[in-house]
């Protein structure tokens, strides 16, 4: 079946640095694919979307490219604050039974110190 | 805004005790899940609803059952609640059914069971 596979946390990083957090996805037709971002405390909310293959999701200077030779969908941010510490879930739209599901990876938490 | 509440944010049961988790969505959305949060795995749907009284299994229904009565509510029952329930429930809901569609998540329940 479909799956996600997203690199293992915790991502430790100073203030301003890069950050890339990689996703790499299983599935047999042509998912969606999305980033959730989950706050301490908090429930999950999108962070950034991609439809189809080349599409580029971005939101908040966080930016992922949709890429199907290499079925990748990596999270990068060129400078990050303390305020995106968070936990981060790549996740594909599959079809099955009657909706859509999403199927998400196991969640990258960032760390980000001042 | 869409809002999405969960009836508890923190919920200590017994062994064999039964369990009822409550979500409410304001944005009359036909789709409603029910997600457990566990380090390490990510999020795992149990169970989800595409209309009032329509249910299907997700990927680990065993030991719940779902029940929805009116569009706005979903609840999540343990029917004998047992250890290896304790973890972090997430309700979410979604407009529609395209794989772009996005889910809104409440802010979770956590539940301990001893």
């Amino acid at each position: 079946g479909d799956s996600v596979t997203q690199m293992e946390g915790p991502v430790t990083l100073s203030e301003e640095a890069f950050l890339t957090i990689n996703c790499t996805y299983t599935a047999t037709g042509y998912p969606s694919l999305f980033w959730y971002v989950q706050y301490p405390g908090e429930g999950l909310q999108l962070l950034l979307k991609a439809t189809k293959a080349d599409d580029k999701g971005s939101n908040k200077g966080f930016e992922a490219t949709y890429r199907k030779e290499t079925t990748s969908f990596h999270l990068e941010k060129g400078s990050v604050q303390v305020s995106d510490s968070a936990v981060y879930f790549c996740a594909l739209s599959d079809k099955g039974g009657r909706s859509y599901k999403l199927i998400f990876g196991s969640g990258t938490r960032l760390l980000v110190r001042p | 805004d869409v809002k999405v509440t969960q009836s508890s944010r923190y919920l200590v049961k017994r062994t064999g005790e039964k369990v009822f988790l409550e979500c409410v969505q304001d944005m009359d959305h036909e789709n409603m899940f029910w997600y457990r949060q566990d380090p390490g795995l990510g999020l795992r749907l149990i169970y989800f609803s595409y209309d009032v009284k329509m249910k299907e299994k997700g990927d680990i229904p065993e030991g719940y059952s779902v029940s929805r009565e009116k569009k706005e509510r979903f609840s999540l029952i343990l029917e004998s609640a047992s250890t290896n329930q304790t973890s972090m429930y997430l309700c979410a809901s979604r407009s529609g059914d395209r794989a772009a569609h996005e889910q809104y998540f409440g802010p979770g329940t956590r539940l301990t069971v001893t």
